[in-house]
């Protein structure tokens, strides 16, 4: 069975500056898909960002980028130029390309210091 | 586009209670998601539908939750009887099924509180 593991329950960063966010994921499949999402205390759940692992190019949206490590399992999101807006819980998803079965880590909690 | 529907958005119980969910997901989305989310936690998978088919339901507590998707559009969860743990917000989420690196989009949730 699939995992994901997001190690960091909580983490901060100053306005304007750049945190890393951490996810490692394990599973036995050579087709997924992996995503952040982004969930304010709305609860909306918004995708911030997503990865094919088929492909060895690092995904970019802007200000976010990942850093994606297919040999180590690991899927980190960096957030450049941290802005207020960005506080929210973070989670790292799964997405099997067999089944399309979606599943998350615990996430972390990004808070935004001015 | 219209959004993931979710009703209600929150819900009050006694423990022992039924209560039920209604989700309309995105026209045209073949995949749908039910999740249970507890305060502070991920949220956890519990039922996916492939149309109107299960395609995996091996977290869903069958001894008291059941959920179908009705002509493979709109969906609902029930639980009977609730208990004082089942207090979560319950999240469905829909996507395509053909193009697989598409985003699954999440409705607003129904938050459970059972007393």
């Amino acid at each position: 069975a699939q995992t994901v593991t997001q190690s960091q329950p909580e983490m901060s960063v100053q306005e304007a500056e750049t945190v890393t966010l951490s996810c490692t994921y394990d599973t036995s499949e050579s087709d997924y898909y992996l995503f952040w999402y982004k969930q304010p205390p709305s609860r909306q759940m918004i995708l911030v960002i997503r990865q094919e692992a088929y492909k060895q190019q690092n995904a970019t949206e802007n200000r976010f980028s990942v850093n994606f490590q297919k040999a180590a399992k690991s899927f980190s999101l960096k957030i450049s130029d941290s802005q207020l807006g960005d506080a929210a819980m973070y989670f790292c998803a799964y997405r099997s390309g067999a089944t399309n079965k979606l599943i998350f880590g615990t996430g972390t909690l990004l808070a935004v210091q001015p | 586009e219209a959004g993931v529907a979710q009703s209600p958005r929150y819900k009050i119980i006694e423990k022992r209670q039924s209560v039920a969910f209604w989700c309309n997901p995105i026209s045209g989305h073949a995949t749908l998601y039910w999740y249970q989310q507890i305060l502070g936690q991920g949220p956890k998978l519990l039922i996916q539908f492939q149309n109107n088919g299960v395609v995996d339901d091996s977290q869903l507590p069958k001894d008291r939750f059941s959920a179908e998707r009705l002509k493979g559009v709109d969906s609902t969860l029930k639980i009977q009887p609730a208990k004082l743990e089942d207090s979560a917000v319950y999240l469905c989420a829909s996507s395509y099924r053909t193009a697989l690196n598409t985003e699954a989009f999440f409705g607003q949730g129904t938050r459970l509180t059972v007393v």
